[in-house]
């Protein structure tokens, strides 16, 4: 089972926006509006930042936002802060298994 | 206060056996389903396997069907994991997380810590 495509890592300056990419087939991210990501700091467990692809849980600040076209869903962050350096992870459902993570993006912010 | 707690990571033999716990509090256990998730080091998450909120449906990842098995007591608010035939792929740390009631797809609102398992002769 091959996990969604994410770019190895983003990096940005405070302030600035970046988008990271998360791209499957039309069995998992195409096919469904079932789009999740997840912030995760060194040795700490992830943190959910968005569900159903763009929706926020509660206590989410609105600086993350997500999308989705075709196949390719993305995470935006905008207002880059220091805080937000750490990894994030999309995750979908997949038709012949029912949940396939992305092989995670490091964001780093200069 | 609501929280996820695992236990029963240790170093196995490959080939052997072990069992996780993932003690729940401050929420109704069956009210959810339950997941198990885990990380290689320094890799990426994998989802390993999910059971419904009164126990009777379970999917696993193809990497431990036959192997692992999901259980759950919601009187015990407690889910299990017994993983058996365990080899040196399956080192990781292993995380229970509670699907998202709100989400009709997979998003995972809470999670453990989680519990190390290391695979090594």
């Amino acid at each position: 089972q091959s996990a969604l495509t994410q770019p190895a890592s983003v990096s940005g300056s405070p302030g600035q926006s970046i988008t990271i990419s998360c791209t499957g087939t039309s069995s998992d991210v195409g096919g469904y509006n079932y789009v999740s990501w997840y912030q995760q700091h060194l040795d700490k467990a992830p943190k959910l930042m968005i569900y159903d692809v763009s929706n926020r849980p509660s206590g989410v600040s609105n600086r993350f936002s997500g999308s989705k076209s075709g196949n390719t869903a993305s995470l935006t962050i905008s207002g880059l802060q220091a805080e937000d350096e750490a990894d994030y992870y999309c995750c979908s459902y997949r038709s012949i298994s029912p949940v396939v993570f992305g092989g995670g993006t490091k964001v780093t912010v200069l | 206060q609501v929280q996820l707690v695992e236990s029963g990571g240790d170093v196995v033999k490959p080939g052997g056996s072990l069992r996780l716990s993932c003690a729940a509090s401050g929420f109704t256990l069956s009210d959810y389903y339950m997941n198990w998730i885990r990380q290689a080091p320094g890799k990426g998450l994998e989802w390993v396997s999910y059971i419904t909120g009164g126990g009777s449906t379970k999917y696993y990842a193809d990497s431990v069907k036959g192997r692992f098995t999901i259980s759950r007591d919601n009187a015990k608010n407690s889910l299990y994991l017994q993983m058996n035939s365990l080899t040196a792929e399956d080192t990781a740390v292993y995380y229970c997380a509670r699907w998202e009631l709100a989400a009709a797809g997979p998003s995972f609102d809470l999670w453990g810590r989680g519990t190390l398992v290391t695979v090594s002769s």
